[in-house]
């Protein structure tokens, strides 16, 4: 069965700390890994998708890479309003629509 | 056009009602998803509707969750006899097209449901 698992669970850093989040996934074959950003009381917010091993995106303050066995969300630089809960989730070729979600990892970026 | 609209967004009700929700899509899109999600944990896909036709359904969704998506419009998501494990964010959320390179869902801000 799909599975994510994002590390770590909270972060804090200092404005202009950089950090990586991580995406550990077990699917059965990988047809895209999305990350969203999440605000409290909104709905997840669309970031990136990746779909095979070597990729790169980026946005901003935001660089996304991807294995076969896990992605990383490269935060540079970061800022107080980049403060939110940060999610990986996938999608497989079984024909299903579904994406799979992580619990997220809580970042806070104090000034 | 503002984005997916989701009514109410908050809910509270007593166990064994029965509870409807109410999501407007991006007028374009053609496909439309519905999850759950609780505190502290990542959305659960419940269901699925390219245009009107419900394409796939999540084994969480029990008898009692039922979703429709007349006209290929709007969509509903009923849940009947209400539990308390039920209290969870309902989101909403619809696509042009299949996910793709820079591209992905648009949600909704989403309905909270709290069974008392």
């Amino acid at each position: 069965e799909d599975q994510v698992t994002q590390s770590p669970e909270a972060l804090r850093l200092q404005e202009g700390e950089s950090s990586s989040l991580n995406c550990s996934y077990t699917v059965s074959g990988l047809r895209g890994l999305f990350w969203y950003r999440q605000d409290p009381g909104k709905g997840p917010e669309f970031l990136f998708t990746l779909y095979s091993a070597g990729e790169e995106k980026e946005k901003e303050r935001l660089k996304a890479t991807l294995t076969k066995k896990e992605s990383f969300l490269h935060i540079t630089a970061p800022k107080p309003e980049d403060s939110a809960t940060y999610l990986c989730a996938v999608q497989d070729f079984s024909g299903t629509y579904k994406y799979i979600f992580g619990t997220g990892t809580r970042l806070k970026v104090l000034a | 056009d503002t984005g997916v609209s989701q009514d109410p967004r908050h809910k509270i009700t007593k166990r064994g009602q029965n509870v409807t929700f109410r999501c407007d899509p991006i007028s374009e899109h053609n496909r439309l998803y519905w999850y759950r999600q609780t505190l502290g944990q990542g959305p659960e896909f419940l269901t699925y509707f390219q245009n009107e036709a419900q394409l796939e359904k999540s084994r969480l969704l029990s008898d009692r969750f039922s979703a429709e998506r007349p006209k290929g419009s709007f969509s509903t998501l009923e849940i009947q006899r209400t539990e308390q494990g039920d209290s969870a964010m309902y989101l909403c959320a619809s696509s042009l097209r299949d996910p793709g390179s820079n591209y992905g869902y648009t949600f909704g801000s989403g309905t909270r449901l709290t069974v008392v």
